[in-house]
């Protein structure tokens, strides 16, 4: 099976918080999240590997994420704003992602009203 | 300003022609990748460029990594409607923590 997220689109409000989930491929270590939005493309969120952040994207606090003992990730945006509508992709690699091949989910559309 | 700028951001052409699509940067990548997204799904990865001049081919695509790792370009050989889609680079430099992803091209071929 291939990268899974949920929930596939999602619609809060401003203030709220939301928790996103991804599921890696098996033996997959590595899990990273991205921004997609038509106005900047895709942006690098940050990665986690072996439940450790590791790499991270020029993104504010209200942005956050863990990493469970069997891979599977969460990203959590606290105090939504308008401007966090966006596709949100996450990737699994077998290692560090400079240095392994990415498999992308399928995404999880998020509009904040 | 993205670190990664692609050209051209869209382009339209008739089945069969050929294409090249460009991604450049000021900063030395230690390899770069190509992706193709369609609509609703994530990135898929076309293939991995690591030396530089190094030049991979993927049936009609050819991808060619920059002598000093700061570009690199996809050729479409006749193009194909199934070749429509948006097509990204992306990499991590030699000396940041970050991934990067180019401003993606978009393409349209028209049967």
């Amino acid at each position: 099976a291939g990268v899974t997220q949920s929930p596939t689109h999602l619609i809060k409000t401003r203030g709220q918080q939301v928790t996103l989930s991804c599921s890696p491929i098996s033996g997959h270590r590595s899990i990273s999240w991205y921004q997609q939005t038509p106005g900047q493309g895709l942006q690098f969120l940050f990665e986690y590997f072996s439940e450790t952040q590791r790499n991270k994207g020029n993104f504010p606090g209200r942005f956050s994420g863990r990493q469970f003992s069997n891979s599977r990730s969460e990203m959590n945006v606290s105090t939504l704003e308008l401007g966090d509508s966006a596709l949100y992709l996450c990737a699994s690699s077998l290692g560090l992602l400079t240095s392994y091949e990415q498999y992308f989910g399928p995404g999880t559309r998020l509009t904040v009203t | 300003t993205q670190l990664l700028e692609q050209s051209p951001q869209f382009l339209s052409i008739q089945e069969g022609e050929n294409l090249t699509v460009y991604c450049n940067s000021s900063s030395v990548f230690s390899s770069l990748q190509w992706y193709r997204q369609e609509p609703g799904e994530g990135p898929v990865l076309l293939v991995t460029v690591v030396t530089g001049g190094e030049v991979k081919k993927l049936k009609r695509l050819t991808f060619q990594f920059g002598d000093a790792r700061k570009d690199s370009s996809l050729h479409i050989t006749a193009a194909q409607p199934g070749d429509t889609g948006l097509y990204l680079c992306a990499g991590g430099t030699d000396t940041g923590n970050q991934f990067y992803f180019g401003t993606g091209t978009s393409l349209t071929v028209i049967p």
